[in-house]
């Protein structure tokens, strides 16, 4: 099955920089990869994903990659502020399958 | 709004107890799922059902079983709890029509004594 991995498991930022959290996958035939962030004492909600035929994607503030040779895709939120502090959560998800294989998380704190 | 919501928010059952764990959605989605939730594991696939009466056993099933009699309704059962079920569990519903997006529960700590 798909193994999903995700660095760093923690991330400290100062409001206003830049945070980037990286995930790998091991199943080539994954085609979805969503982010979600879970905010304490929540369910995770999904932020942002992106499919296997685009490369780059932008909702405001945030952005993920996909290289899918490597088969890596990252997370980007520019300009932190204190309300991104929460976990994200990467995961895959091969084609005609609705099931979605998580990453262990990265608990990220920015600090004011 | 989609709204999944877990029955309970804290649970604390005995070793060996049979627990219940409810899980309701309101915007008739065919596929549930079942995650555990632990440090330094992330979200672990118990079981999950694309279709009423239909359930499949996902990457972690020892220990539980589920139950899906309605297309609204997916309860997860532990059959004799125990302490290393002690965890966070989520439940999360997806729409056929939509791809994988999935939304979760708010989530059920249970605590195994």
């Amino acid at each position: 099955g798909e193994n999903v991995e995700q660095h760093p498991s923690t991330l400290s930022v100062q409001e206003g920089d830049s945070a980037v959290i990286k995930c790998t996958y091991s199943d080539s035939a994954s085609n979805y990869f969503p982010w979600y962030k879970q905010e304490l004492g929540k369910g995770p909600q999904l932020i942002i994903d992106i499919r296997s035929n685009v490369g780059e994607k932008k909702d405001q503030r945030i952005a993920v990659t996909l290289n899918k040779t490597a088969k890596h895709f990252s997370l980007h939120i520019t300009e932190t502020q204190p309300e991104d502090s929460a976990v994200y959560f990467c995961a895959a998800s091969p084609p005609n399958d609705y099931k979605l294989s998580f990453g262990a998380g990265t608990t990220v704190t920015v600090r004011a | 709004d989609v709204k999944v919501t877990q029955s309970s928010r804290y649970l604390v059952k005995r070793t060996g107890e049979k627990v219940f764990l409810e899980c309701v959605q309101d915007m008739d989605h065919e596929n549930m799922f079942w995650y555990r939730q632990d440090p330094g594991l992330g979200l672990r696939l118990i079981y999950f059902s694309y279709d009423v009466k239909m359930k499949e056993k996902g990457d972690i099933p020892e220990g539980y079983s589920v139950s899906r009699e309605k297309k609204e309704r997916f309860s997860l059962i532990l059959e004799s709890a125990s302490t290393n079920q002690t965890s966070m569990y989520l439940c999360a519903s997806s729409a056929t029509d939509r791809g994988t997006e999935a939304f979760f529960g708010q989530g059920t700590r249970l605590t195994v004594v």
